[in-house]
């Protein structure tokens, strides 16, 4: 079965910091897909960015990117130059087929004026 | 639509009720899920819809819960004989294909009392 991991149930970080946010999981798959939400207050789950399994190349999006260690299976976002708006709950889900996403237990980040 | 679209946002209700929460998805999307999230928790699968395919209900925690899509687009959630344990939020999300991340909705924030 697949599980995701997430060690922090909260974190705190100064406004125009960097924060990492960590996550690991456990699979016997190889090819799988890895994926960084965020829930604001409005309990709307928004795509902050995704991984391919079989692509090295660690993703970014903006001010998020991610450090994927397949062999560890290991997959922690850093938020640079953190904002206000950046503060929200933030869950790692991975996706084995299509209909079988699996979620962390979420960390809540405060990003501190 | 835009959006996933879920209504009501908020729902109280006397234990021993039934409910229905509603989920319209974004249009063209062939998959729908539904999830449930209790208070400070993460994610709980309960139903995925694929096309015309039967769905998987194997997250369903009782038989009080059931769900229907209708024409492919429009789902109900409904559970019956309402208890307390069954206060959470109800995230409903759909996609294209997994792979490229689900697209969710604000959720029904459903209490029992």
């Amino acid at each position: 079965a697949q599980t995701v991991t997430q060690s922090q149930p909260e974190m705190s970080v100064q406004e125009a910091e960097t924060v990492t946010l960590s996550c690991t999981y456990d699979t016997s798959e190889s090819n799988y897909y890895l994926f960084w939400y965020k829930q604001p207050p409005s309990r709307q789950m928004i795509l902050v960015i995704r991984q391919e399994a079989y692509k090295q190349q660690n993703a970014t999006e903006n001010r998020f990117s991610v450090n994927f260690q397949k062999a560890a299976k290991s997959f922690s976002l850093k938020i640079s130059d953190s904002q206000l708006g950046d503060t929200a709950m933030y869950f790692c889900a991975f996706l084995y087929n299509n209909n079988d996403m699996r979620f962390g237990a979420g960390t809540r980040l405060t990003v501190k004026p | 639509g835009a959006g996933v679209s879920q209504s009501p946002s908020n729902k109280v209700t006397e234990k021993g009720k039934d409910v229905e929460l509603r989920c319209d998805p974004i249009s063209g999307h062939t998959a729908l899920y539904w999830y449930r999230q209790s208070l400070g928790q993460g994610l709980e699968f309960l139903i995925y819809f694929q096309g015309n395919s039967a769905p998987d209900k194997s997250g369903l925690p009782s038989d009080r819960f059931s769900a229907e899509r209708t024409g492919g687009s429009v789902s109900t959630l409904t559970i019956q004989r309402t208890q307390q344990e069954d206060s959470a939020v109800y995230l409903c999300a759909s996609s294209l294909g997994g792979r490229t991340g689900y697209t969710f909705g604000s959720g029904t924030r459903l209490t029992v009392v």
